[in-house]
């Protein structure tokens, strides 16, 4: 079945530390995004990737950082500079620029500083 | 900027009972409008999505509705079941075909 795979689920890390988050997808979709949501709250768009290759910053792109050199897999580093880490980070896909079309979510990573 | 606002934040209704969830917009110029489920600790699950030349879109006993000209979509949800408790998350796609979410609604549908 085709779908959206996040890994690991849950992920700590220490002070000064960078980890990055895994987000692969068989979709055949060319677009792929990275929100975060911090308790009670909704999704706020941290990095976009329209195409290979090519990806532009969100709302809060400070402190993280993002690749995208294959079409399946756009992973997501979160630097020491992230002053605040701990949150639920949520990858999505979609058919690039086609408003007829949904995004398709993985089942997010949990990240807490410890 | 554009914002995405969602009225309630929290909602409990009896099972069986008949419901609406409201999302409001400032972005006159959307390219759709996407209803989303989301169980605790879990992803996003679509619902629905209703392109800006539409009004409304149905999917069991799911029906959304969208009027741009007030900024507003609507998602009712027919003889609420316990099964339906989550947070139901609105977003619309602007022009960089990005999704502005809202803050959602919790529903709980008590047996």
């Amino acid at each position: 079945d085709g779908g959206i795979t996040q890994s690991p689920k849950y992920l700590f890390r220490k002070e000064g530390q960078n980890v990055t988050l895994s987000c692969e997808q068989n979709l055949n979709h060319d677009a792929m995004y990275w929100y975060r949501q911090d308790p009670g709250q909704g999704l706020r768009l941290i990095y976009y990737s329209q195409i290979v290759n090519d990806f532009q910053k969100g709302d809060i792109a400070e402190g993280y950082s993002v690749s995208r050199e294959k079409k399946e897999s756009f992973p997501l580093t979160v630097t020491s500079a992230q002053k605040n880490p701990t949150a639920f980070y949520l990858c999505a896909s979609s058919r690039s620029r086609q408003a007829n079309y949904g995004y398709t979510f993985g089942s997010g990573t949990r990240l807490t500083v410890v | 900027k554009q914002e995405v606002t969602q009225i309630p934040a929290a909602l409990s209704v009896p099972e069986g009972e008949n419901l609406v969830l409201n999302c409001s917009f400032t972005d006159s110029a959307i390219y759709n409008l996407q209803w989303f489920r989301q169980d605790p600790g879990k992803g996003l699950t679509s619902l629905l999505l209703i392109q800006s030349s539409q009004r409304e879109q149905t999917s069991g006993r799911l029906n959304a509705s969208l009027d741009k000209s007030s900024g507003r979509s609507t998602l009712y949800i027919a003889a609420s079941q316990p099964g339906d408790s989550a947070t139901y998350l609105c977003a619309e796609m602007d022009s960089s075909y990005k999704l502005i979410f809202g803050s959602g609604t919790r529903l709980l549908v008590r047996p």
